[in-house]
């Protein structure tokens, strides 16, 4: 199993160009998350997805889409990019929504000038 | 959603056994306790998980006294390596609120 994968590993945006952060699992989770972290701090939730066809808004979405056509992906979507935005972006799935032992991917270095 | 407190950093030396202890003096019911380690430039890795009781798995261990409102995760023996941060989340539900964890440096 390859776990949970993301692309790129880096990227850097001009402020106002959008672009989309892939994520994928092959370990057929139900549950799926897009946190962002900035230096020195711990990680917060952007989107959420229960299933297909099943999203919801976590901490901090504002700037930010997602969408969930299948088990397997979970693209997140920046739709304007701002500088406020340059973080580190981790996604991660989970079996069962009941408890917090979710599986990460190696996360999204992302600039934005 | 239950409000955890952890120390901020940590020393500790190869060979030594470290304990990091988390309060969470508002746990409900059903939450459950949570630990991620993580690595500079790396995603968190989840170590152990636990209601009550003790936990023990390759990795670590994970005491939980009978009140709940803390909890201890215990890594026998580190080496360099273990340095890193580690977090300690409480809840159950969609949404897990990480901290910002507590720095762990291993010295040789």
């Amino acid at each position: 199993n390859a776990g949970v994968t993301q692309t790129p590993k880096f990227q850097v945006l001009k402020t106002g160009q959008s672009m989309t952060l892939q994520c994928a699992q092959d370990m057929n989770h139900e549950y799926m998350s897009w946190y962002r972290q900035d230096p020195g701090m711990g990680l917060r939730l952007i989107h959420y997805s229960v299933g297909a066809g099943i999203t919801d808004q976590g901490e901090v979405p504002n700037g930010y889409n997602v969408s969930r056509s299948t088990t397997e992906d979970f693209p997140l979507r920046l739709l304007s990019a701002a500088p406020s935005q340059t973080s580190v972006y981790f996604c991660a799935s989970r079996l069962e929504a009941q408890t917090y032992e979710q599986y990460f991917g190696p996360g999204t270095r992302l600039t934005v000038t | 959603l239950a409000k955890t407190t952890q120390p901020i950093s940590m020393d500790s030396y190869e060979g030594q056994e470290v304990n990091i202890t988390c309060s969470h003096n508002n746990i409900a019911t059903n939450d459950y306790i949570t630990w991620y380690q993580q690595f500079p430039s790396q995603g968190p890795r989840f170590i152990i998980q636990g209601y009550k009781t003790k936990v023990t798995n390759e990795v670590a261990s994970l005491f939980i006294p009978a009140d709940r409102k803390s909890s201890t995760l215990s890594l026998p023996r580190v080496s360099l390596s273990d340095t890193a941060v580690y977090y300690c989340l409480v809840g159950t539900g969609y949404i897990p609120t990480f901290g910002r964890g507590t720095s762990l440096i291993v010295h040789p």
